[in-house]
């Protein structure tokens, strides 16, 4: 389905090289960030996230970066795949009910 | 698990017809969320549920709409009249309450003509 606004932020990399997607958040009281991967034609899907008293968090490939001085999130994607085209939100949420605020988002383009 | 399972996944009607969009949260799941995606305004939370009780409907557009979650397994969100406005893709998620993963359905594109 459509993913995002108008002025949607593109990211070209190389298959194999690292990826880096940034995000700004609003709210300097959330409790929690996630990012979420959103492929053509199907709904976001969790890839990972963080809570606010941390400032790194790794997964399979992954890592998120938290600087809450700047109110700054990123993705990091080691040796990026083709598969990992897709769009990229950032989203961030307060208290326990997983309500969250997501950011316009980042696509990203795997060329081969 | 089948996930999420919304339904229509395509709906197109005409301004002023009714319109209600269908949700089956994952089993076990307490927590579901209503969510619009246009190219806009990007992802909306409209409503959400906790044990199937309406939590908060601040992001609901209008009186227009209204969402309804008779059972844990099954809500519904509609749209009466609908205007071209509201095409859109909704989405509807799920999740255990205090859990920070919500698993999205496939989405109803929604074409108001």
């Amino acid at each position: 389905g459509e993913s995002v606004g108008l002025h949607l932020p593109t990211l070209s990399v190389q298959e194999g090289d690292n990826s880096i997607i940034n995000c700004a958040y609003s709210n300097s009281a959330s409790d929690y960030f996630i990012w979420y991967k959103q492929e053509s034609g199907k709904g976001p899907q969790f890839i990972i996230d963080i809570r606010s008293n941390m400032d790194k968090r790794q997964g399979q490939r992954v890592t998120v970066l938290l600087n809450k001085t700047v109110k700054h999130l990123s993705l990091q994607i080691a040796a990026t795949q083709p598969g990992d085209s897709a769009v990229y939100f950032c989203a961030e949420g307060t208290g326990t009910a997983s309500k969250l605020t997501f950011g316009t988002g980042t696509r990203l383009q795997v060329t081969l | 698990d089948a996930g999420v399972i919304q339904s229509p996944r395509h709906e197109v009607t005409e301004m002023g017809q009714e319109v209600t969009l269908r949700c089956k949260p994952i089993s076990g799941h307490n927590s579901l969320f209503w969510y619009r995606q246009t190219m806009m305004r990007g992802l909306e939370l409209l409503i959400y549920f906790n044990n199937n009780v309406p939590i908060d409907d601040s992001g609901m557009p209008e009186d227009r709409f209204s969402a309804k979650m008779p059972n844990a397994s099954f809500s519904t969100l509609k749209i009466q009249p609908s205007e071209p406005r509201d095409s859109a893709v909704y989405f509807c998620a799920s999740s255990v309450f205090r859990n920070t993963e919500a698993f999205f359905g496939q989405g109803t594109r929604l074409t108001v003509v």
